[in-house]
C-alpha cells in the first residue's frame, strides 16, 4: 500500500534555530497536508498543498509540494518553545478503483525546542 | 462552535467488554473519520463516511463497527475489546476534501 516516509524521527533543538523535516513516498499525491500535535490533544491542520511545486507560507511556517508530487517539506523559520509537539504530514490521493480519495499519513516528527 | 467533541477522554475496559466512544461535529460537514494512533506508527485510518447513512472501511477496521444515522454524530463501536485496541482514539471531520481534517481531543483506551 502507499506508505509515506518522514524524517527526521525526532529533533532537538535550541530556540531560535531553523526546523526542516519531510516526507517522501514512491506514490504520485494530490494534496499534501501539514499537522501539528500538541500533548495530549488532537492534530491540528497547518497547512494544505495542493498543486505540485506549490510553496505556500503560514507565519514562521512554509511548506512545498514537490514537482514530482511525491514529496513535501515544511521549514519553522526562528524557533520558539511553543514549536515543541508532533509534526505529521498527510498525503492525500485519488484511488480510480472504486473512485474514493485516500489520506495517508507519515509517522511523525517528534520536535523538542530548548529554551 | 465546539467543532469536534470526543467523549469519554479518558477509558479502561477488561478484554471482552464492549463500549462506544463518541464524536459529534457542529459544523455540518459531510466527512468524518476514525483513526487510531500508536506510537511510532502515526494515525491510522479505522473507518469514515462520506455523509449520513454511509460508511466504509479504512486501513484498520478489523474489530470496530461505525453508523452514521445523522451528520452530526459518527460512534466507534468495540463489540469486544481486545489488549491490541489500547490506543488513541481520534475523530475528524471535514466539509469535502478529506485532506482538510478537524480532529477531535482524542480518547485515550486502555484494555487489559
Amino acid at each position: 500500500g502507499q506508505q509515506l516516509n518522514q524524517s527526521p524521527q525526532s529533533m532537538f533543538i535550541q530556540e531560535g534555530e531553523d526546523v526542516s523535516m519531510n516526507c517522501t513516498s514512491s506514490s504520485i499525491f494530490n494534496t499534501w497536508l501539514w499537522y501539528k500535535q500538541d500533548p495530549g490533544e488532537g492534530p491540528v491542520l497547518l497547512i494544505a498543498l495542493y498543486k505540485a511545486g506549490e510553496l505556500t507560507s503560514n507565519g514562521r511556517l512554509t511548506a512545498q509540494f514537490g514537482i514530482t508530487r511525491k514529496d513535501s517539506f515544511l521549514n519553522i523559520s526562528a524557533s520558539i518553545p511553543s514549536d515543541v509537539g508532533i509534526y505529521f504530514c498527510a498525503g492525500q490521493l485519488y484511488i480510480t478503483q472504486g473512485g474514493s480519495e485516500k489520506l495517508v499519513f507519515g509517522k511523525g516528527t517528534k520536535l523538542t525546542v530548548n529554551p | 462552535n465546539a467543532g469536534v467533541t470526543q467523549t469519554p477522554k479518558f477509558q479502561v475496559l477488561k478484554t471482552g467488554q464492549s463500549m462506544t466512544l463518541q464524536c459529534a461535529q457542529d459544523m455540518n460537514h459531510e466527512y468524518m473519520s476514525w483513526y487510531r494512533q500508536d506510537p511510532g506508527m502515526g494515525l491510522r485510518l479505522i473507518h469514515y463516511s462520506v455523509g449520513a447513512g454511509i460508511t466504509d472501511q479504512g486501513e484498520v477496521p478489523n474489530g470496530y463497527n461505525v453508523s452514521r444515522s445523522t451528520t452530526e454524530d459518527f460512534p466507534l463501536r468495540l463489540l469486544s475489546a481486545a489488549p491490541s485496541q489500547t490506543s488513541v482514539y481520534f475523530c475528524a471531520s471535514s466539509y469535502g476534501k478529506l485532506g482538510k481534517q478537524y480532529f477531535g481531543p482524542g480518547t485515550r483506551l486502555t484494555v487489559t
